[in-house]
């Protein structure tokens, strides 16, 4: 149940296309889903993160979607670059009875941008 | 500000020997979590720590510690090692002012190989 389900394991995208990684949880108490960015040799950074109480989360290119009820979320990038070449990681959480940080993260979407 | 270090970044240890992990927050930054990265695992949380004090654990065995100073600096420490211990490990710091679910600010990692 602390599961974050993440799909697709890869993906391949011509540049300037939109590019759509999902992830699925089972955790009702999860509050928090943000999404990780991370290149090789690198620690992963935060790239957007939306909270239950919105559908929909847009900073710049990249959109997060949210449906409650069907206890998923998405993250999609607009006008894909080879820049945009990287490991997605969808994460979630909640305050497990107390102050935290702790993440459960998804496993992981490998993104490649072709010119 | 600079941001997290981790030492060392590579490392290589034969099974049954003990190894230290080293993180520098980012300045004024009180909570550090500590995440293990595998292929086939993925990120995986390991611990917590917030003012010298660890606030959460995940599910790893008791070979796994952790500890904070004063000045927020943090280490991990692996006893017995295992070949499956073989890893990226991951640190990161948060402000520790909102009680939780921050974004986290992560180090380059410590790549861990164990023969």
């Amino acid at each position: 149940q602390q599961q974050v389900k993440q799909s697709p394991q890869s993906l391949i995208v011509q540049k300037g296309g939109i590019s759509i990684i999902n992830c699925a949880y089972e955790n009702t108490a999860f509050d928090y889903f943000p999404w990780y960015q991370q290149f090789p040799g690198k620690g992963p950074a935060l790239l957007i993160a939306i909270r239950p109480d919105v559908s929909e989360k847009k900073e710049g290119r990249f959109t997060i979607s949210f449906n409650k009820s069907a206890k998923q979320f998405s993250l999609h990038i607009m006008d894909s670059q080879p820049g945009d070449s990287a490991t997605y990681f969808c994460a979630a959480s909640h305050l497990w009875g107390g102050a935290t940080n702790k993440l459960i993260f998804g496993t992981g979407t490998l993104l490649a941008v072709q010119p | 500000k600079a941001g997290v270090t981790q030492t060392p970044r590579y490392l290589i240890k034969t099974r049954g020997q003990q190894v230290t992990l080293s993180c520098s927050p980012i300045s004024g930054h009180r909570s550090v979590s500590w995440y293990q990265q595998t292929p086939g695992q993925g990120l995986q949380f390991l611990f917590e720590y917030f003012s010298e004090t660890q606030r959460n654990k995940g599910n790893f065995p008791g070979r796994f510690s952790g500890r904070q100073f004063s000045n927020s600096r943090s280490e991990m420490n692996v006893s017995t090692l295992e070949l499956g211990d073989s890893a990226l490990y991951l640190c990161a710091s948060s402000p520790g002012t909102s009680g939780g679910q921050e974004t986290q600010y992560f180090g380059p990692g410590t790549r861990l190989l164990v023969l």
